[in-house]
């Protein structure tokens, strides 16, 4: 139990477009998401956190209308850059967590690739 | 803001020890850490997580402890296989901040056969 997926797995797209990135709670009701960000030999940096139906509350840095974040169903969550350049290309990982619950699981990670 | 250190040499060890990790984490404690090991590509995989009233846990060859008065959790695997070479970060949660979580930097363990 409690598998997160992600689609896709990679992408790689030209500078100024648009990358939608899918985050799904495969066999639970994820109440709260996390969109994390990890460069290479680096650990993982909380990008936002998306409760369902509500605002995603980003961390300090994080530009919220550059990196939307949409949590409109208690399984699904995404997470679109917007304008993407190469400083955005990255490791970007969701995790998901149940109400009640205290861990969260991950899923296995998007890599993103700007040209 | 609440730091947490790794070691961030890798760690070689002999099939059939015990790899014994540590993580430390300065000001106020967490409501629990958590453990996760985390493949070249892929997303972390959860192994175990301890509350700040206990002071131990174990889930088959894996053991962790907590010592909230040291800031300090250990994390052991024993009889240790190649299969076992991977990252593991810990990971503080602070239910204080909406039970985010804060990742140290990871520790490469590397199993010799």
């Amino acid at each position: 139990g409690a598998v997160v997926s992600q689609h896709p797995s990679w992408v790689i797209c030209k500078s100024g477009t648009s990358v939608k990135i899918e985050c799904r709670s495969l066999d639970f009701q994820a109440t709260t998401m996390f969109w994390y960000r990890q460069f290479p030999k680096q650990s993982l940096m909380l990008m936002a956190t998306s409760n369902e139906g509500s605002k995603a509350t980003y961390e300090q840095g994080v530009e919220k209308d550059k990196f939307l974040i949409n949590h409109a169903s208690l399984t699904l969550s995404t997470l679109t850059v917007t304008s993407a350049h190469p400083e955005d290309s990255s490791f970007y990982i969701c995790s998901a967590r149940a109400g009640g619950q205290d861990t969260q699981y991950f899923g296995p990670g998007t890599r993103l690739t700007v040209l | 803001s609440q730091k947490i250190e790794q070691n961030s040499e890798a760690l070689n060890i002999q099939e059939g020890k015990t790899a014994t990790l540590t993580c430390n984490y300065t000001n106020y404690s967490p409501a629990y850490l958590q453990w996760y090991r985390q493949d070249p590509g892929r997303g972390p995989v959860f192994l175990l997580l301890i509350r700040e009233n206990e002071k131990e846990k174990r889930k088959e060859r894996l053991k962790v402890t907590f010592d909230t008065t040291l800031k300090q959790s250990l994390f052991h695997i024993t009889a240790s296989q190649p299969a076992d070479s991977a990252t593991y970060l810990c990971a503080l949660d602070m239910a204080a901040a909406g039970n985010k979580l804060t990742f140290g930097g990871g520790t490469r363990v590397l199993v010799k056969p």
